[in-house]
Parts: structure tokens; C-alpha cells; sequence
């Protein structure tokens, strides 16, 4: 089955800092990647996703790359804010989802 | 638009005793997962559903754990007996893509049990 990997499992960067994690897949069958924001006892939301007929999305602050010859996918997010600072998952679907173990990332004010 | 409603939120049992969740998807969503959840770890699949069809259970441990979704919208998920790794965040999701195609998914709240 496929196997994702994420990495770093903790990032601490100041505000307004980059940030930027990074997964890797098994799969070349997978066709969509998502990352999920999940704040503390909250839910998982989407924040942004790729298919892989794309190699970059942005939306305002976020963008995601996808490497589909590597097989790796990275999530950017730039003049990070305290309210970034929430635990992310990467994401790589071919009709269903298998997560990274996420991202603990903290902005630091 | 009301999201995924899950409960019970929290429920703490003895180990041995029963517990089961119920799952409310997004009017409309034919497709619904259940995830497991453990502490610093991202969701496992347990099962996904199209409509009342359990498309894939292969991660289900069906020694003890079984899910339904009769009539294709409501789902619950069982435990009998718990035992102490069971303790987690179970969560359900539901989105509106199918089959082969992957969409975005619509987390609830999650339960979270503890087994004692």
C-alpha cells in the first residue's frame, strides 16, 4: 500500500519566517495531494491541495510543489503569522487518503 | 451548511466493555471514512464507505471492530471488547468524491476514548 513520509515532526520558526515541510510518497499511482491544518482538539481542515497533473498551486500565503518523477510534494508558507502555529498533514490519495504523521509547526512572536 | 457531526465527543470505559460512535456526514456526500487517530500521529483509514457499501476494510481489525452505514448516510462504528490500545481519536470524514477519484475531506469533531 502506499506510505507517506513527513518531515521535519517539529518546526519552530520566527514570525514572518518561512516555513517549509516536506513528504514524500510511494505510490506513483496517487493522483491528489492535500495537506491538512488541525489546531489543538480541532478538527483537520484543508488548507490547499495538488493533483498531479500540476507542479505548483499558491493561494495568498501557502503554495505546494509537486515532484511526481521523485515522488515528493512540499508545503510553503511565507511571513508566517502565530496563528499558522497548528500540527500539519500531508496527504497522497488515489481514492483514499494515506497521512504523514504530521508537522508540529509553532511561530514563535 | 451543517458539517460532520460525530459523538459521543469523549467516552472513557473499562477495558472489555463496549462503546460505539455515530457518524452524521454532509447532506449529500455519498462517500464516508472512519479514521483512527493516535497522539502525535496523522489519521489511519479503518474503513471507507460509497454510499451503504463498505469499499474498503482491509485496515479494519474485524476480531473486535465493526462499522454499518445503513441506508447510506448515518454510519457507526463498534468496539467489543476495548482493550487499552484502543484508546484514540476516532474520527470520521465524508466527501463527495468516489471511486477512483479523491476529493477533499470533511473531518467531524472526532471521539475521543479512552479505554481504563
Amino acid at each position: 500500500g502506499e506510505n507517506v513520509e513527513q518531515h521535519p515532526s517539529t518546526l519552530s520558526v520566527q514570525e514572518g519566517d518561512s516555513a517549509v515541510i516536506k513528504c514524500t510518497y510511494s505510490d506513483s499511482a496517487s493522483n491528489y495531494f492535500p495537506w491538512y491544518k488541525q489546531e489543538l482538539g480541532k478538527r483537520p481542515q484543508l488548507i490547499i491541495d495538488i493533483r498531479s497533473n500540476v507542479g505548483e498551486k499558491k493561494d495568498q500565503r501557502i503554495a505546494v510543489t509537486l515532484n511526481k518523477t521523485a515522488k515528493h510534494f512540499s508545503l510553503h508558507i511565507t511571513e508566517t503569522q502565530p496563528e499558522d502555529s497548528a500540527v500539519y498533514f500531508c496527504a497522497a490519495s488515489k481514492g483514499k487518503s494515506t497521512f504523514g504523521d504530521g508537522t508540529t509547526l509553532t511561530v514563535k512572536p | 451548511e451543517a458539517g460532520v457531526v460525530q459523538s459521543p465527543r469523549y467516552k472513557i470505559i473499562e477495558k472489555k466493555q463496549p462503546v460505539a460512535f455515530w457518524c452524521n456526514p454532509i447532506s449529500g456526500h455519498n462517500t464516508l471514512y472512519w479514521y483512527l487517530q493516535n497522539l502525535g500521529q496523522g489519521p489511519e483509514l479503518l474503513i471507507r464507505y460509497e454510499n451503504e457499501e463498505a469499499v474498503d476494510d482491509s485496515q479494519l481489525p474485524k476480531d473486535r471492530f465493526s462499522a454499518e452505514r445503513l441506508k447510506g448516510v448515518d454510519s457507526t462504528l463498534k468496539i467489543q471488547p476495548a482493550e487499552l490500545g484502543d484508546s484514540a481519536v476516532y474520527l470520521c470524514a465524508s466527501s463527495l468524491a468516489s471511486g477512483r477519484q479523491t476529493g477533499e475531506l470533511f473531518f467531524g469533531e472526532g471521539s475521543r476514548l479512552t479505554v481504563l
